[in-house]
């Protein structure tokens, strides 16, 4: 079975530039989780939407950060613009709610903000 | 207080050695507990996954989780040099609301 699909894998551009990570959850997957993963902070959740629905953004650092997910096989995380703290690995996750097993993550997206 | 507080480490062991890893978390609420693996740049793997108290066991890896105590524990026996990674607890009220800890740097030396 295909697992939690992102892209692109690494990301590098300029300060100012706007970037967008792109997820494919796990078919039949409902819920779908946006993280941010550095050094100083670790692991730290985002947004994440229930049936494409947007549950919870309150990870959400800035305004300059917007999720979609325009249906059930596809999300998007945009940053306009881009700032070099922005700089991490993005990690989506899926989960099928009262499947009553726990979230699966992709590989996720390096992203190098110069 | 952080909600959730794990050694970082590193961890270095020899192959073949036992290997306790270690969270503490303050929120009694908290019901539901998981380890994931996590490789160099790879993302979080599940590893093992639990709900409310108890010992779980799989192949070389057990979880066991103290409530009383706020205390879970992954023990992988028999570690190999495959085992070497990054490990992370997870724990919430649900498997959609979960913090996890910093995780715990482990090498497995041959």
């Amino acid at each position: 079975d295909a697992g939690v699909i992102q892209s692109p894998r690494h990301e590098v551009t300029e300060m100012g530039q706007e970037v967008t990570l792109r997820c494919k959850p796990i078919s039949g997957h409902n819920s779908l989780f946006w993280y941010r993963q550095t050094m100083m902070r670790g692991l730290e959740l985002l947004i994440y939407f229930n049936n494409n629905v947007p549950i919870d953004d309150s990870g959400m650092p800035e305004d300059r950060f917007s999720a979609k997910m325009p249906n059930a096989s596809f999300s998007t995380l945009k940053i306009q613009p881009s700032e070099p703290r922005d700089s991490a690995v993005y990690f989506c996750a899926s989960m099928r709610v009262g499947s009553n097993q726990p979230q699966h993550f992709g590989d996720g997206t390096r992203l190098s903000i110069l | 207080q952080k909600e959730v507080e794990q050694d970082p480490g590193p961890l270095s062991v020899p192959e073949g050695a036992i290997v306790s890893l270690n969270c503490t978390y303050s929120n009694s609420a908290f019901q539901y507990f998981m380890w994931y693996r996590q490789y160099s740049r790879k993302g979080p793997e599940l590893l093992m996954y639990t709900y409310s108290s108890g010992n779980k066991e799989d192949g070389r890896f057990t979880a066991q989780v103290d409530k009383s105590s706020k205390y879970i524990s992954l023990f992988i026996r028999d570690s190999q040099p495959s085992d070497s990674a990054t490990y992370l607890c997870a724990m919430g009220t649900s498997y959609d609301k979960v913090i996890f800890g910093p995780g715990t740097s482990l090498s497995v030396i041959p």
